[in-house]
């Protein structure tokens, strides 16, 4: 297995633009967590599924960002519009809901918005 | 609600010194705590867990319940052990959480 897979692995946008942000979880995980990850604020939780449902996205800071997962292969994080203040890395990462539930994180993906 | 604390941003020490790694969290449940580790130019990977009491490149990590810390300690810090680490809690429902991180430098 290749791990979790992140794309793109960077992302340079303008101010106002749509963008998008994919994740392929590893294969027989059933959890599916999104993390910004800032010098100021460290890793943030930004919303996690259990089998595609969003169980908690109290962690999403506005309404400009949505994410979904229409099957269990495969989630979005979606910021519309972007601004500077989301410039960060966000990872996305999956585990097991049960038993050793060790978290498995992707590489990350450096988003830039100018 | 759940919350991890981690006091230093930035901790400097000389190889060969001891090193302790802050965290604090708060629950009302029963934890389950851990520590995350991310080398340079390297995915957060795992590097321990409460429940394990084990002991993983020379850092370990005692649960103290009634001062609601888990520290991370080595006695004799590395060069290689520079990175940044993260203290995480997971609550019953597989939610995790994880504090600042704290940036760990050490020097030759």
């Amino acid at each position: 297995d290749a791990g979790v897979i992140q794309s793109p692995r960077h992302e340079v946008t303008e101010m106002g633009q749509e963008v998008t942000l994919r994740c392929k979880p590893i294969s027989g995980h059933n959890s599916l967590f999104w993390y910004r990850q800032t010098m100021m604020r460290g890793l943030e939780l930004l919303i996690y599924f259990n089998n595609n449902v969003p169980i908690d996205d109290s962690g999403m800071p506005e309404d400009r960002f949505s994410a979904k997962m229409p099957n269990a292969s495969f989630s979005t994080l979606k910021i519309q519009p972007s601004e500077p203040r989301d410039s960060a890395v966000y990872f996305c990462a999956s585990s097991l809901a049960q038993g050793i539930r060790k978290l498995f994180f992707g590489s990350g993906t450096q988003l830039s918005v100018l | 609600a759940q919350r991890v604390t981690q006091p230093e941003k930035l901790l400097s020490v000389f190889k060969g010194a001891p090193v302790e790694l802050k965290c604090n969290y708060s629950y009302s449940g029963s934890p389950e705590l851990f520590w995350y580790v991310q080398y340079s130019r390297q995915r957060l990977q795992l590097l321990l867990r409460h429940i394990s009491r084990e002991s993983i490149k020379g850092f370990t990590a005692d649960l103290n319940k009634g001062e609601t810390s888990f520290h991370l300690k080595k006695p004799f810090a590395q060069e290689e052990d520079s990175a940044m680490y993260y203290c995480a809690l997971r609550n019953a429902g597989n939610m995790l959480t994880f504090g600042g991180g704290t940036r760990l430098m050490v020097k030759p």
